[in-house]
């Protein structure tokens, strides 16, 4: 049992370049989501899902796409990169059932656009 | 108001002693809320759900006070490994969604 698998660990990019991050879980959850954390700012989510199929805005989607056309993968795309998306990216996964059910985080991704 | 609002920080302690975290929240609609942990350049994890009731789990205690809108983390004889940034997470539910807002953190660094 993997959990969340992020790939890649580390990408270096070029202003302008195209990319795309996966993610992959394997607990059967229905909740997957996108973060990116910057220094002094926390985690924010950028695109999220609650099922095979949706697709939802976060607090900021700018600059990013999403697709989930299977359950167990979300993935996360740069159309242009851009030096502001240097981040640290992480996905997390959870079930669907509300309440206190935790999140299960990916070990992340760090992107630097140059 | 921020949505979720976190000590500062940085904490810097010596081993053994305590420790307490506050976080303020600003939606009074808030359903859940939960203490992660983060480690240097590694993803959170889930270090306690906080219940209205309060909750302990070994050196670790919660606390919600809805009323106040507030949540803490109190760590008690503190060890070297409890050193990390210590995230404050709310949920909120609006229909099918299901938000998580996470706290900027408060970075603890636990000396010998």
């Amino acid at each position: 049992n993997a959990g969340v698998t992020q790939t890649p660990k580390f990408r270096v990019l070029k202003t302008g370049q195209s990319m795309t991050l996966l993610c992959a879980q394997d607990m059967n959850h229905e909740y997957m989501y996108w973060y990116r954390q910057d220094p002094g700012m926390g985690l924010r989510l950028i695109h999220y899902s609650v099922g095979e199929g949706t697709t939802a805005k976060g607090e900021v989607p700018d600059g990013y796409n999403v697709s989930r056309l299977k359950k167990q993968n979300f993935l996360l795309g740069l159309e242009s990169a851009a030096p502001s998306q240097t981040s640290v990216y992480f996905c997390a996964s959870r079930r669907q059932v509300f309440g206190n059910e935790k999140l299960f985080f990916g070990s992340g991704t760090q992107l630097s656009v140059l | 108001r921020k949505e979720v609002e976190q000590d500062p920080g940085p904490f810097n302690v010596p081993e053994g002693a305590t420790v307490a975290f506050n976080c303020t929240y600003s939606n009074s609609a808030s359903q859940s809320f939960f203490w992660y942990r983060q480690d240097c350049r590694k993803e959170p994890k889930l270090l306690m759900s906080v219940y209205s009731s309060g909750n302990e789990d070994g050196r670790f205690t919660a606390q919600l006070n809805r009323a106040s809108q507030y949540i803490s983390l109190l760590i008690r004889d503190s060890k070297l490994s409890d050193s990390a940034t210590y995230l404050c997470v709310v949920g909120n539910s609006g229909g099918s969604n299901y938000k998580l807002t996470f706290g900027k953190g408060t970075l603890l660094t636990v000396n010998p």
